[in-house]
């Protein structure tokens, strides 16, 4: 049982937007920036999106973060084929002495 | 460019210690700027943090795991490891290590990561 609630599956078709949810409490989210990775089966995971909202180079435009209160979201828009992968939210939670915690991950399909 | 690499054995007993190092080249592991991370995922899971290290030698573990790990570093190697106790088949995973941004706290901003090595716990 994940700290951070994601849907374990999300679906689109090519051109569409999706969005992904990442829910938490007071502690985690509610407090701390909101961080996204793209998971490739076989390959490191990919950093998506950084603070909530802010996208390494190289990160197309068409992925974007966003967070209110004690949940974040991500959406991508433009949906392609290559998108299709497993992604997950993660942040910062300060019980405990802080520790990081990842959400269990949301598989997209692309239909 | 900075890049990680992780290596150890990828088959350990029950019961025994998983031991992995992750080499930093193209960069200093002694950066105020940055922690450095391992992270996991057993088969067919999502990923589990583990804990992170500074150069300095502070720490911070996963709870869940604090009692079984111990995360060290060599600045003069450019390393950092990994130990975990009392492994059991639950323990299986690919095992990741990454550099870790610190915004006060050290975030999970893992960039770059490194390939990953599976390591498996059987008999």
């Amino acid at each position: 049982q994940s700290v951070l609630t994601q849907p374990p599956s999300a679906s689109g078709t090519p051109g569409q937007r999706v969005t992904i949810s990442c829910s938490g409490s007071s502690s985690n989210i509610g407090s701390n920036y909101v961080y996204w990775y793209q998971h490739l089966p076989g390959t490191a995971p990919k950093l998506l999106i950084y603070r909530n909202n802010q996208r390494p180079s190289g990160v197309p435009d068409r992925f974007s973060g966003s967070k209110s209160g004690t949940s974040a979201s991500l959406a991508i828009s433009g949906l392609r084929s290559e998108d299709e992968a497993d992604y997950y939210c993660a942040t910062w939670d300060d019980s405990l002495s802080g520790h990081v915690v990842f959400g269990g991950g949301t598989k997209l399909t692309v239909l | 460019q900075l890049q990680l690499q992780e290596s150890g054995p990828g088959l350990v007993k029950p019961s025994e210690t998983l031991s992995l190092i992750c080499t930093v080249s193209g960069g200093s592991i002694s950066s105020s700027s940055y922690y450095w991370g391992w992270i996991r995922q057993p088969p067919g899971k999502g990923l589990e943090w583990i804990g992170s290290i500074y150069y300095s030698g502070s720490t911070h573990y996963n709870p869940s795991l604090k009692s079984r790990v111990t995360i060290s570093v060599d600045t003069s190697k450019d390393q950092f490891s990994l130990k975990l106790s009392s492994v059991t088949a639950a323990d299986t995973a690919v095992y990741y290590c990454a550099r870790v941004r610190i915004v006060v706290v050290p975030v999970p901003e893992f960039d770059p990561w490194g390939q990953g090595t599976l390591v498996t716990v059987s008999s």
